[in-house]
């Protein structure tokens, strides 16, 4: 079964200072998806970043970069220079691409909260 | 801008009744539309796969005569909560897929999600 534990239920950074939102999970699966999701107070769900299991590099997706070290089961989040809307919940979800499509596991997030 | 459209974002029902949020892919045709439901300072979780043409496939708990999802077109997915109780107060959230050839593995685009309140 997977799993996807986020440890932080709260973080705080400074406005333009970076911050890294943990991200750890559990598959048996050797094929997968590692996904981002950002939930502003308003409830939408907005796509952030993606990583492959067999992806070597890092994903980047301009101020946002994916920290994902295979062998440690963890892909962490880092937002450079933070600004005051990125305050909101963080999820971080894995996809088992040998199970249904779709199956979203999300962890229980991180709420992002920006100091100006 | 948005690819997924949901609505309504907000509805408030009598206990008893029932209430169809609908579910739009913007731009692509979506043969597979997921549904999920969040409680309050929770996470997402999967309650079915709504499939195009044919019966939805719910996971373990959900209950399909309660959740009744329709998939009659490529672009449109309902879900309809059946004699709504104060229990099924939640938010529900609606996703697709933008399918790319060649590419295997895109991510899953969400609408806005419908706030439900069973008074």
């Amino acid at each position: 079964a997977q799993k996807i534990t986020q440890t932080q239920p709260g973080m705080f950074v400074q406005e333009k200072e970076a911050v890294t939102l943990d991200c750890t999970y559990d598959t048996s699966d050797q094929s997968y998806g590692l996904f981002w999701y950002k939930q502003p107070s308003s409830g939408e769900m907005i796509f952030l970043i993606y990583q492959g299991s067999y992806d070597e590099q890092n994903a980047t997706e301009g101020r946002y970069s994916l920290n994902f070290q295979k062998a440690r089961k963890s892909a962490n989040l880092v937002i450079s220079a933070s600004q005051l809307g990125d305050s909101a919940m963080y999820f971080c979800a894995i996809e088992n691409y040998g199970g249904s499509q779709g199956n979203l596991i999300f962890g229980k997030g991180t709420k992002l909260s920006v100091k100006p | 801008g948005a690819v997924v459209s949901q609505h309504p974002s907000r509805v408030i029902c009598k206990s008893g009744t029932s209430v169809k949020i609908e579910c739009r892919s913007l731009d692509f045709q979506a043969t597979t539309m997921f549904w999920y439901r969040q409680f309050p300072k929770q996470s997402l979780m999967l309650m079915a796969t709504s499939n195009e043409g044919s019966k939805a496939t719910y996971e373990q708990g959900v209950e399909k005569d309660k959740f009744l999802i329709n998939h009659a077109s490529l672009t449109l997915s309902t879900l309809t909560v059946t004699s709504a109780h104060p229990e099924d107060s939640s938010f529900y959230i609606c996703s697709a897929r933008i399918l790319t050839p060649g590419q295997n593995n895109s991510p899953l685009h969400f609408g806005n999600g419908t706030r439900l309140t069973v008074t």
